[in-house]
């Protein structure tokens, strides 16, 4: 069975600084699709960035982008320029057809 | 607004109430999720509907009864609920058919069990 693992229950990292969270998963398929989602405090969760199995480069979204590391099953997103909106809770996920698995969640916070 | 509402936003219902909880997106989406998320579990899937099909049941106790009329309606039916059952309740939907589709989230009903 697939598994998520996000092995940092909490990060903190400075105001304009880079942080990186990780993930890692587990499977024996070859074709799936992996995501990284926010949930602000209080809001609804959203698509940070997504990543396809088969495609070697990595996503890059604005400040936003993951170190993809297929043969290790890797997944990690950095943040690059903190800000503060960036406070919420990040999911890593991983989907293959309707079947969507999701990390256990990691805290960032963002210190003025 | 990601095109996922529900309804009511937050509910407090006693244990030997019944009520509903409703989902409603019209992004064409064929996928229906309920997820629970809690302090202890963060989330944690309890049903899949796939055109209109049960997919996943994800040994939810009785007492949640999901429906799923057609693609664009998800209710959860509560029963005879326990305290800790007190959570958030997400809805999400997706479209399989082009696989690197997101899952789309409601913003959640805070259930309060008494």
């Amino acid at each position: 069975a697939q598994t998520v693992t996000q092995s940092q229950p909490e990060m903190s990292v400075q105001e304009a600084e880079t942080v990186t969270l990780s993930c890692t998963y587990d499977t024996s398929e070859s074709d799936y699709y992996l995501f990284w989602y926010k949930q602000p405090p209080s809001r609804q969760m959203i698509l940070v960035i997504r990543q396809e199995a088969y495609k070697q480069q990595n996503a890059t979204e604005n400040r936003f982008s993951v170190n993809f590391q297929k043969a290790a099953k890797s997944f990690s997103l950095k943040i690059s320029d903190s800000q503060l909106g960036d406070a919420a809770m990040y999911f890593c996920a991983y989907r293959r057809d309707d079947k969507i698995i999701f990390g256990k969640g990691t805290r960032l916070h963002i210190l003025p | 607004e990601t095109g996922v509402t529900q309804t009511p936003r937050h509910l407090v219902m006693g244990m030997t109430n019944k009520k509903s909880l409703k989902c409603e997106q019209h992004l064409g989406h064929n996928a229906m999720y309920w997820y629970k998320q809690s302090a202890k579990k963060p989330l944690e899937l309890m049903f899949v509907y796939n055109f209109k099909e049960q997919t996943e049941n994800n040994s939810v106790p009785s007492r949640f009864s999901p429906e799923c009329p057609n693609s664009s309606h998800l209710f959860l039916h509560l029963h005879t609920l326990q305290p800790e059952d007190s959570a958030l309740y997400l809805c999400a939907s997706i479209s399989t058919g082009t696989g690197n589709n997101e899952q789309f989230f409601g913003p959640g009903t805070r259930l309060t069990v008494l």
